[in-house]
């Protein structure tokens, strides 16, 4: 599985565009990048899913490169609700029998009101 | 959405017991769930995978005599930690995906506290 890095913490104030880079330099051809968030004394929660060039949802959006050796999860215009740890994962997770997640450290993100 | 739900959320035992914690998928059949561990300001390390009808895959370095997964059904998993102790203490989160979604939905948690 694709080792990832990604910042400690980071902060930001309120209303703010965040970004949280993560890099992978030996992810394969066959993985995804996956971003979960997770809340204290939560389960995570799913945020984003990519492959390449960019992937926007309702709530984030997912910047990877041509060389997909990193990726950059967008948060728009954050709240004070969007304190929590980002995690980003690389593996190969849709196809059954891969799933299995290995979470790093994450970043912790707290917004300053 | 998906939905997964714990129970109990939160417990507490003495330890030498046994606890059991239940992962239930409710709106959906789970063909996989997997239990995951996490220590206060740490990650997420996963337990074991389950699939339903046949026996748990356990990471390395998780007893399996210890922590007993059963996943009978195609909505329902259970954890049992086994003569707990208080070094068990922590966070046991479950996670369940189905065959045709690659997405995994995580359930909100159990806070184990073994005295």
């Amino acid at each position: 599985l694709a080792k990832t890095t990604q910042p400690i913490s980071m902060d930001s104030y309120e209303g703010q565009e965040v970004n949280i880079t993560c890099s992978h330099n030996n992810i394969a051809t066959n993985d995804y990048i996956t971003w979960y968030q997770q809340f204290p004394s939560q389960g995570p929660r799913f945020i984003i899913q990519g492959y390449k060039t960019k992937v926007t949802n309702e709530v984030a959006s997912l910047f990877i490169p041509a060389d997909r050796k990193s990726s950059t999860l967008s948060l728009p215009r954050v709240s004070l609700s969007d304190t929590a740890v980002y995690y980003c994962l690389v593996g190969d997770y849709i196809n059954f029998g891969n799933e299995k997640l290995t979470f790093g450290t994450g970043t912790r993100l707290t917004i300053i009101p | 959405g998906a939905v997964v739900s714990q129970h109990p959320s939160r417990v507490i035992c003495k330890s030498g017991t046994s606890v059991k914690i239940e992962c239930r998928s409710l709106d959906f059949q789970a063909t996989t769930m997997f239990w995951y561990r996490q220590f206060p300001k740490q990650s997420l390390m996963l337990m074991a995978t389950s699939n339903e009808g046949s026996k748990a895959t356990y990471e390395q370095g998780v007893e399996k005599d210890k922590f007993l997964i059963n996943h009978a059904s195609l909505t329902l998993s259970t954890l049992t930690v086994t003569s707990a102790h208080p070094e068990d203490s922590s966070f046991y989160i479950c996670s369940a995906r189905t065959r045709s979604s690659y997405e995994q939905y995580f359930g909100p948690g159990t806070r184990l506290t073994v005295t």
